[in-house]
């Protein structure tokens, strides 16, 4: 079945990078997506990994897929309190799917 | 372009009345999602559409559900005989045929007192 699981917290530091991971059963995703998601807001597209990639950097944004493993993470640098939001990972057989997200909390 | 836009953000409705919500997606976006969202969960797949055909419906999706996009721009979810089970937000989606980059708006707000 297609499942999709990350942490559900994640706490640190203005300034330091935060890690997100992802794990994932679906290995017929052609793309895999990072969504931010802020409170009472829709979804916002951060980035997305082609399933082709191992690796795609976009300013502070780092992501790094092992298809082997099923396993996805994004990499924030220099967080900062506005990167306070729900994180998911969605990837992409067909339709989005989508886990719990993991809730990243800067603290300055 | 103004991104995916939805009507209305919030509805209030009694148990057991009607609601539709519509969705506007980017302009040549010819794929349309629509999700459901509770407090705390992630979102979860509903239906989608390429074009005006309706192509997967979840099992969420019970017979009070029904969902169009007559015309393959504009799409309306209509929820009838709402249940408090209902409140949710309902956030819709769109992309092209190539689907790389799927856009959200900003959800449409449903409770159900």
């Amino acid at each position: 079945g297609e499942d999709v699981e990350q942490s559900l917290f994640l706490s640190v530091r203005e300034g330091d990078s935060s890690v997100i991971n992802c794990t994932y059963t679906d290995s017929s995703s052609t793309y895999l997506y990072w969504y931010k998601q802020e409170p009472g807001a829709g979804l916002q597209l951060l980035t997305y990994i082609f399933s082709n990639m191992d690796m795609k950097q976009d300013q502070r944004l780092t992501v790094l897929l092992n298809k082997k493993d099923k396993h996805l993470s994004l990499r924030i640098a220099d967080t900062q309190t506005g990167d306070s939001a729900i994180y998911f990972c969605a990837p992409l057989p067909g339709k989005l799917i989508f886990g719990q997200g993991t809730e990243l909390s800067v603290k300055p | 372009d103004t991104g995916v836009s939805q009507d209305p953000r919030h509805k209030i409705t009694k148990r057991g009345q009607n609601v539709t919500f519509r969705c506007d997606p980017i302009s040549e976006h010819n794929r349309l999602y629509w999700y459901r969202q509770t407090l705390g969960q992630g979102p979860e797949f509903l239906t989608y559409f390429q074009n005006e055909a309706q192509l997967e419906k979840s099992r969420l999706l019970s017979d009070r559900f029904s969902a169009e996009r007559p015309k393959g721009s504009f799409s309306t979810l209509e929820i009838q005989r709402t249940e408090q089970g209902d409140s949710a937000m309902y956030l819709c989606a769109s992309s092209s045929e190539l689907g790389n980059t799927i856009y959200f708006g900003e959800g449409s707000w449903l409770t159900v007192v």
